[in-house]
């Protein structure tokens, strides 16, 4: 069974500064990973994907995560957050084994980048 | 291109009615997922079709029944709606089914049953 975990329900960050939203995973498989964001009333936008190769995966609006298999994490960071950021963030993860599996979606965490 | 549009965008419906969602995806896309969104619940996947054929199922009662057409279209219907059932209903669709494919949500379906 796969699953993700985003373990801070809300990150609060100064505008300007450096924010990081984190995001660990359970598959039994390779693991595709993926970020979205959902502003307040509206469906879920894609941010970026980890599929394979490069650990550091470049997204949307300056956004970057970092795949990283021996802590099975996919943490998402910005170098400088914007009060615009302020929205809901969801990792989610697809095991690549096994047949084909659905996507599985953590519970979100709340970002509010405080300026 | 148009992005995955998702009919009606708002609902009100009273306990015991059905209602039916739909879903027309990214044109060229063929696989269409459904996920209910509540505050407590989080997102949560109800179905996923690929080219007609049902590939995923949630864990949700009977009451809750998809279907995808030929045009890669896709309904969600609920029936016997319970106070419960209120929720964001989300439709998604990618472009051919495979794992790593990306997919691209719709604006939702907000259902309030009273």
């Amino acid at each position: 069974a796969q699953s993700v975990a985003q373990p801070e329900d809300q990150v609060n960050v100064a505008e300007g500064n450096p924010l990081t939203v984190k995001c660990t995973y359970s598959v039994s498989g390779n693991p595709y990973l993926f970020w979205y964001v959902q502003y307040p009333n509206r469906g879920l936008q894609f941010l970026l994907k980890y599929i394979t190769g490069d650990n550091l995966v470049k997204g949307s609006y300056g956004f970057e995560a970092e795949f990283n298999k021996s802590q099975t994490s996919f943490h998402l960071k910005k170098p400088s957050a914007l009060v615009s950021d302020s929205a809901l963030y969801f990792c989610a993860v697809r095991d690549n084994s096994g047949g084909y599996q659905k996507v599985t979606f953590g519970t979100g965490t709340k970002l509010q980048v405080i300026p | 291109k148009a992005g995955v549009t998702q009919t009606p965008r708002y609902l009100i419906k009273t306990r015991g009615q059905q209602v039916t969602l739909s879903c027309s995806p990214i044109s060229g896309h063929r696989s269409v997922s459904w996920y209910q969104q509540t505050p407590g619940q989080g997102l949560q996947f109800l179905f996923e079709y690929f080219s007609e054929t049902q590939r995923n199922k949630g864990n949700f009662p009977g009451r809750f029944s998809g279907r995808q057409f030929s045009n890669s279209r896709s309904e969600m219907n609920v029936s016997t709606l319970e106070l419960g059932d209120s929720a964001l209903y989300l439709c998604a669709s990618s472009l051919a089914g495979r794992a790593g494919n990306t997919i691209y949500f719709g604006e939702g379906s907000w259902l309030t049953v009273v």
